[in-house]
């Protein structure tokens, strides 16, 4: 099994629909990040958090230190949110990641 | 400020043979990290370099070197390349080790394939 768990696989979604990706981890953390990787490839970092729920523009992020567990929001999707997301746990001097959550929002 | 740079873009190797891959920031950090991607698998730390003069193994290490030439660079050698590399690397930088959990930085990536 692995330490992060992401769901779900594959998303797809009408422009405008709020957009909930979840993670799940096994494992105790310093701090859970929340990734998009572009469809050209590129990896940008979109939240690191340890505590509560961090808002940037339509993104959200919240994580539950007891449940082990995080979720990003988007509200109000758009086609250009199209992408790879992917949760990521970091412990010690090490970081692990989910499989991602490949989104796909239609016009 | 071009951030972090990784060359080659993209590499065809022949079984057995070696090649460097290079990755370089310009934003003074002091952490690099080496990762292969896979399809349907999440990101794998391959090795990574707290700080200048250190280098330790990450989870997938076995087929590879690396050396932190100075603070900028971080290169990644595949002495003897297997199929099982092909993959897209990424190199990554941040301010200090994930420990602190502070935000990586990617480069664009290297897709290699090993034919």
């Amino acid at each position: 099994k692995n330490e992060v768990e992401q769901s779900p696989q594959n998303l797809t979604a009408q422009e405008g629909e709020f957009i909930t990706i979840n993670c799940s981890y096994s494992v105790g953390i310093s701090a859970l990040h929340w990734l998009q990787q572009h469809p050209g490839g590129g990896i940008v970092s979109l939240f690191m958090l340890s505590s509560g729920k961090k808002k940037h523009g339509r993104l959200i992020a919240t994580i539950n230190i007891q449940e082990k567990h995080s979720s990003l929001h988007i509200t109000a999707s758009h086609p250009r949110d199209s992408a790879v997301y992917i949760c990521a746990v970091t412990r010690n001097n090490d970081m692990r990641f989910g499989a991602g959550t490949r989104l796909t929002v239609k016009p | 400020n071009a951030g972090v740079t990784q060359t080659p873009k993209f590499q065809v190797l022949k079984t057995g043979q070696s090649m460097t891959l290079q990755c370089a920031q310009d934003m003074n950090h002091n952490s690099m990290y080496w990762y292969r991607q896979d399809p349907g698998m999440g990101l794998r730390l391959i090795y990574y370099s707290a700080s200048e003069g250190t280098t330790d193994k990450g989870e997938v290490p076995n087929g590879y070197n690396v050396s932190r030439l100075n603070k900028r660079e971080f290169s990644l050698r595949l002495e003897s390349a297997a199929p099982s590399q092909t993959s897209v690397y990424f190199c990554a930088s941040s301010v200090a080790t994930t420990g602190t959990g502070t935000t990586q930085y990617f480069g664009p990536g290297t897709r290699l394939l090993v034919l």
